[in-house]
């Protein structure tokens, strides 16, 4: 079946704008996840989505990081105001049990 | 505070060997632990997983062992294959929390 899968694969923008990642998860995966990994670092967990649940937003680093889940599927993290240490892959996963994780591509963002 | 280190950023072993990759963690109250494979340009591909209340683990040529007493825990590939090269992230999960901490990884190159 279809795995995770993010849009779009790269994105470049400039300083201060504002970018939005897509996220399309296992279908029937209840749980979502958004990781970022920065250059030679281990992935950092930034949000997680349960169900009906409000969603944990303890690992966002700042306010101008935002993610929504509509209709239980589709995700979209949003960052606001780009910085250069925005700079990383962003990888969304999704989940059936709670534990075991499984990865899309991964959405590579550089600010300039 | 890094409650989950790799502590060996690269290993190198010979086709058909054993490879053994090795995790230690802090934090006594995660009760599950995970083993994610990544290629470059590739999202983690989940490998193995163990429960805090087992030892031992195992799915074809890997093995996870936990040794709780330690709070420690290795993957074992037996016998190595070239394909193994990749980075490989151990991670954590605590109770409900849902979200994943990982270690900084450790790159296996398999030798021909």
């Amino acid at each position: 079946g279809a795995g995770v899968s993010q849009s779009p694969s790269n994105k470049v923008t400039e300083k201060g704008k504002d970018v939005e990642l897509r996220c399309d998860p296992i279908s029937g995966h209840t749980a979502l996840y958004w990781y970022r990994q920065s250059l030679g670092q281990g992935l950092e967990f930034l949000i997680y989505f349960q169900g009906n649940s409000a969603p944990d937003k303890s690992g966002l680093p700042s306010d101008r990081f935002s993610a929504e889940r509509t209709g239980g599927s589709v995700s979209t993290l949003t960052i606001q105001r780009t910085q250069q240490e925005d700079s990383a892959v962003y990888l969304c996963a999704s989940s059936s049990t709670g534990v075991e994780q499984y990865f899309g591509p991964g959405t590579r963002l550089t600010v300039t | 505070d890094q409650q989950v280190k790799q502590n060996s950023p690269s290993l190198s072993v010979q086709e058909g060997r054993i490879s053994i990759l090795n995790c230690d963690y802090t934090n006594s109250m995660f009760d599950y632990f995970l083993w994610y494979k990544k290629y470059p340009a590739e999202g983690p591909t989940f490998l193995i997983s163990i429960s805090s209340i087992k030892d031992k683990n195992e799915d074809g040529r890997f093995t996870v062992f936990l040794n709780k007493s330690a709070k420690h825990l290795s993957l074992h590939i037996v016998p190595s294959q070239p394909g193994d090269s990749a980075v490989y992230f151990c991670a954590a999960k605590r109770g409900n929390t849902g979200k994943l901490i990982f270690g900084q990884g450790t790159t296996l190159q398999v030798k021909p």
